[in-house]
C-alpha cells in the first residue's frame, strides 16, 4: 500500500506570504492519480488540484500543484485570509482499487 | 450544482450496523460512481468504497468484510451498510461523487457524524 506523507504537520505563515506544502509518497505514483484537497474547520474536503497540476473548476490560479514520481508540491503563490485551512494531498493505486490520504498540512496564520 | 447530503443515525451501538443515505441532488446518478469516505482524528481520511450507477462495487480491502454500499437511481440516492461497527468506527461519513477518468472525488456532502456506543 502506497503511504503519503505531507510537510510539514503546521505551516504558519503571514497573508501575502507564499507556501509550499509537500506531499511524498512512499512509492511511485503516476502523477494523473494525485489530487489536493483544502478542507475548512467543519467543512468537507474540496477538490483543488488533479492530475497534479490541473486546477479544478473556480480554483484560483494562485494555487498550483506540481511534482512526480514520488514528491509533490502544492504551492499557494500569495496568501488570502480564506486559504487558512487544512490541505490532504490523495492517490490513486488500482488492482485491486485503493485510494489514500496524506495525513494533512494544517496552515494556520502567523 | 450537483448537491450530496447524508442522512441517517448518529449514534451507534457497539456490533450494530451502521447505516446510512446519500441523496443527490441537481444532476442524475447515471454515468458516475458514487463513494463513501469517513473521516476520524485517529485514521484521518480513509475511502470506504464506491459503487457505479449500476451496481458494480468496489471496497476498501482493509472493510470489505462488513460493507456493503446500494444504489438507488429511482430515488437518485445511495447507501452505506457497515456492519458489527465499534469505537473505532466513530468517525464523521461523507458521500462523494469520484471521478474515474481523473481519479478525484469533485463533489462531496457535508458530511454526518456517527458515534458508536452504548
Amino acid at each position: 500500500e502506497t503511504l503519503l506523507t505531507q510537510s510539514p504537520g503546521t505551516l504558519s505563515l503571514s497573508p501575502g506570504e507564499r507556501a509550499t506544502l509537500s506531499c511524498r509518497a512512499s512509492q511511485s505514483v503516476s502523477s494523473t492519480y494525485l489530487a489536493w484537497y483544502q478542507q475548512k474547520a467543519g467543512q468537507a474536503p474540496r477538490l483543488l488540484i488533479f492530475g497534479a497540476s490541473s486546477r479544478a473548476a473556480g480554483i484560483p490560479d494562485r494555487f498550483s500543484g506540481s511534482g512526480s514520481g514520488t514528491d509533490f508540491t502544492l504551492t499557494i503563490s500569495r496568501l488570502e485570509p480564506e486559504d487558512f485551512a487544512v490541505y490532504y494531498c490523495q492517490q490513486y493505486a488500482g488492482s485491486p482499487p485503493r485510494y489514500t490520504f496524506g495525513q494533512g498540512t494544517k496552515l494556520e496564520i502567523k | 450544482q450537483v448537491q450530496l447530503q447524508e442522512s441517517g443515525p448518529g449514534l451507534v451501538k457497539p456490533s450494530e450496523t451502521l447505516s446510512l443515505t446519500c441523496t443527490v441532488s441537481g444532476g442524475s446518478l447515471n454515468n458516475y460512481y458514487w463513494s463513501w469516505i469517513r473521516q476520524s482524528p485517529g485514521k484521518g481520511l480513509e475511502w470506504i468504497g464506491y459503487i457505479y450507477y449500476n451496481g458494480y462495487v468496489n471496497y476498501n480491502p482493509s472493510l470489505q468484510s462488513r460493507v456493503i454500499i446500494s444504489i438507488d437511481t429511482s430515488k437518485n440516492h445511495f447507501s452505506l451498510n457497515l456492519t458489527s461497527v465499534t469505537a473505532a468506527d466513530t468517525a464523521v461519513y461523507y458521500c462523494a461523487r469520484y471521478k474515474g477518468n481523473w481519479y478525484l472525488f469533485d463533489y462531496w456532502g457535508q458530511g454526518t457524524l456517527v458515534t458508536v456506543s452504548s
